[in-house]
């Protein structure tokens, strides 16, 4: 396995772009899930996808956030008109379909809205 | 809902000193309970696990006892090496819906100094 990796690293943006983060889970992974960890804080579930199909959304999700995985294997996270409150890291992490419930994460992407 | 509560950081211990980092948690049901760490500049890396009660997650030194009756999950090294110095996430794993979503707590540094 080489790992979830996930670009950029690092990201800043202006109030009200847009940004868009992509997330390469671990090959054969079929469940992928995003999560927001804010500083000092432990990490936040976002949304979760079981192959192609987003099955989970938390209200943390508003509508200005939106998640696809086509084809069951990337994944993107996209964010509109971002906000000063959307500064965070944004973490991914896959898991294969059995009950261990073990989730691999990646690097995160860190963003930065000034 | 589910939730994690952890011991406020940071903790702070010299080199070879034994560690506690406390673990609660409320949960409906049996979740699986995990210890993630998140060294300087990386990822969140999987410690360790327990799936079920009286279970006992290990690796590299650390161990964690699974305690229904006191819903704990307390993590403890017998010797600290500076190396461990990072944050400790203790986290657990939501099967409502049928999908692990982890619930984690707010994290605790660890500092080990020489």
């Amino acid at each position: 396995d080489t790992g979830v990796s996930q670009n950029p690293r690092h990201k800043i943006t202006k109030r009200g772009q847009n940004v868009t983060f992509r997330c390469d889970p671990i090959s054969e992974h079929n469940r992928l899930y995003w999560y927001r960890q804010t500083l000092g804080q432990g990490p936040e579930f976002l949304t979760y996808f079981q192959n192609e199909a987003q099955l989970e959304k938390s209200r943390l999700l508003s509508d200005r956030f939106s998640a696809e995985r086509p084809k069951g294997s990337f994944s993107t996270l996209e964010i509109q008109r971002t906000e000063q409150g959307d500064s965070a890291m944004y973490l991914c992490a896959s898991s294969r379909d059995t009950s261990k419930h073990e989730q691999y994460f990646g690097p995160g992407t860190r963003l930065t809205v000034t | 809902g589910d939730s994690v509560t952890q011991m406020e950081g940071p903790v702070t211990l010299s080199e070879e000193a034994f560690l506690t980092i406390n673990c609660t948690y409320t949960a409906t049901g049996y979740p699986s309970l995990f210890w993630y760490v998140q060294y300087p500049g990386e990822g969140l890396q999987l410690l360790l696990k327990a799936t079920k009660a009286d279970d006992k997650g290990s690796n590299k030194g650390f161990e964690a006892t699974y305690r229904k009756e006191t819903t704990s999950f307390h993590l403890e090294k017998g010797s600290v090496q500076v190396s461990d110095s990072a944050v400790y996430f203790c986290a657990l794993s939501d099967r409502n819906g049928g999908f692990q979503k982890l619930v984690f707590g707010t994290g605790t540094r660890l500092l080990v100094s020489p």
